[in-house]
């Protein structure tokens, strides 16, 4: 199957900075990136879906302020949690998909772990 | 509004059982279906998936998962569990237009030696 990339891995950040993770597409381009986020021993909870060109739409109850998506190439996707907080601390996981509709298979990253302290 | 229910925090089988982690779904209109597994700290795997075609659908690591639209169910087997088959286990429906995934609480499978 395709290989959808993170980075970085795991991040430790100090309260009130800003954390940017990038979601990559290593052999197809990806037209859609959906960001989620996981809490420990829960499930995958989207935040947001984004396309290429154009700006991410957010899942009800998700800051857009906080959590700016962008989109920028068919490859990459950037998620940046702004003036992080240790509530934030999460299991955030991205996905990529050459289309819409259900034949279009979504890919998973590996995920990032951000602990912010 | 799509859903899905995995009604098992956890499920405990013996090493060489056979397993069934359970899922239904309710939607509305033709059910696109999913399983994923993930192992601790890493992303989601795909395992399979139901769009149409046969009600039986195999996938990888010898998993295989039934549909049945009477019961809504899409439940996950596999004739002889591994140790390494241990890991949680994500049942998803995609929605109608085929957009986003929205996935089940999770099922916790723990395989003994």
């Amino acid at each position: 199957g395709a290989v959808v990339s993170q980075h970085p891995s795991r991040v430790i950040c100090k309260s009130g900075t800003s954390v940017k993770i990038e979601c990559r597409s290593l052999d197809f381009q990806a037209t859609t990136m959906f960001w989620y986020r996981q809490f420990p021993k829960q499930s995958l909870m989207l935040m947001a879906t984004s396309n290429e060109g154009s700006k991410a739409t957010y899942e009800q109850g998700v800051e857009k302020d906080k959590f700016l998506i962008n989109h920028a190439s068919l490859t990459l996707s950037t998620l940046t949690v702004t003036s992080a907080h240790p509530e934030d601390s999460s299991f955030y996981i991205c996905s990529a998909s050459a289309g819409r509709g259900p034949y279009n298979e979504q890919f998973f990253g590996p995920g990032t772990r951000l602990t912010v302290l | 509004a799509q859903s899905v229910a995995q009604p098992e925090d956890q499920v405990n089988v013996a090493e060489g059982n056979p397993l069934t982690v359970k899922c239904t779904y309710s939607v509305s209109g033709n059910p696109y279906l999913f399983w994923y597994v993930q192992y601790p700290n890493r992303g989601l795997q795909f395992l399979l998936k139901y769009i149409t075609g046969d009600n039986l659908v195999k996938g990888s690591y010898g998993f295989e998962a039934e549909f049945n639209k009477s019961q809504t169910s899409f439940h996950l087997k596999k004739p002889s569990a591994l140790v390494s088959d241990s890991a949680l286990y994500f049942c998803a429906v995609r929605d109608t237009g085929g957009f986003k995934t929205i996935f089940g609480a999770g099922t916790r499978l723990f395989v003994k030696a």
